[in-house]
């Protein structure tokens, strides 16, 4: 597709439930990353792939946050065990190449847990 | 750590008002800095960027020039118009080895007619 495509939109979910949030990059772009946006805040990284692989996953909050690449283009992120404060827009990004900065993000999917 | 601090918002001008947003950062070494733009309904957007000291990174009107000596990058434009309105964001990134930004809050700009 011509850009970042992430689905659902929104997602409400109950609290101990598990939600999965799918990023489909920009065709080609070898480098993908998910970011959280909580109300009132800039973006927070959570991880990075370059291709099939998690190249930084130091921004995962925990345990319950976990996302695979299987085939090195759609991402799935995922979340166990949803507590209300995990309630944030989930951003995804893409880009050609690593270390340019210029990525391209999605629209994003706000995930409300009630 | 690394850390950007933006102007806090929300801003809100008049159609051909001159427009600055100030952005400071805090980091080791020489980062790469940006300003992001999320427009109502729309996802992030790179508007510019920076990639070393004294460099100017200019779009669509709006330029922001990486001061090393006052470590900042603040956003500037001549003339805004509604179209501009819109939630800016400054972030840096260091250049190699690291692909995270560290973004700052945001600031929501607000034209009016």
């Amino acid at each position: 597709g011509a850009g970042v495509s992430q689905t659902p939109s929104n997602k409400v979910t109950e609290k101990g439930k598990y939600v999965e949030l799918r990023c489909d990059p920009i065709s080609g772009h070898t480098a993908l990353y998910w970011y959280r946006q909580s109300l009132g805040q800039g973006p927070e990284f959570l991880i990075y792939f370059q291709g099939t692989g998690a190249a930084d996953d130091s921004g995962l909050p925990n345990d319950r946050f976990f996302a695979v690449r299987p085939e090195g283009s759609v991402s799935t992120l995922k979340i166990q065990r949803t507590e209300r404060g995990d309630s944030a827009v989930y951003l995804c990004a893409s880009s050609p190449l690593p270390g340019t900065g210029g990525y391209t993000f999605g629209s994003g999917t706000r995930l409300t847990v009630v | 750590g690394n850390s950007v601090t933006q102007m806090e918002g929300p801003v809100t001008l008049s159609e051909e008002a001159f427009l600055t947003i100030n952005c400071t950062y805090t980091a080791t070494g020489y980062p790469s800095l940006f300003w992001y733009v999320q427009y109502p309904g729309e996802g992030l957007q790179l508007l510019l960027k920076a990639t070393k000291a004294d460099d100017k990174g200019s779009n669509k009107g709006f330029e922001a020039t990486y001061r090393k000596e006052t470590t900042s990058f603040h956003l500037e434009k001549g003339s805004v118009q509604v179209s501009d309105s819109a939630v800016y964001f400054c972030a840096l990134k260091y250049r190699f080895g690291n692909e995270k930004l560290t973004f700052g809050t945001g600031t929501r700009l607000t034209i009016i007619p």
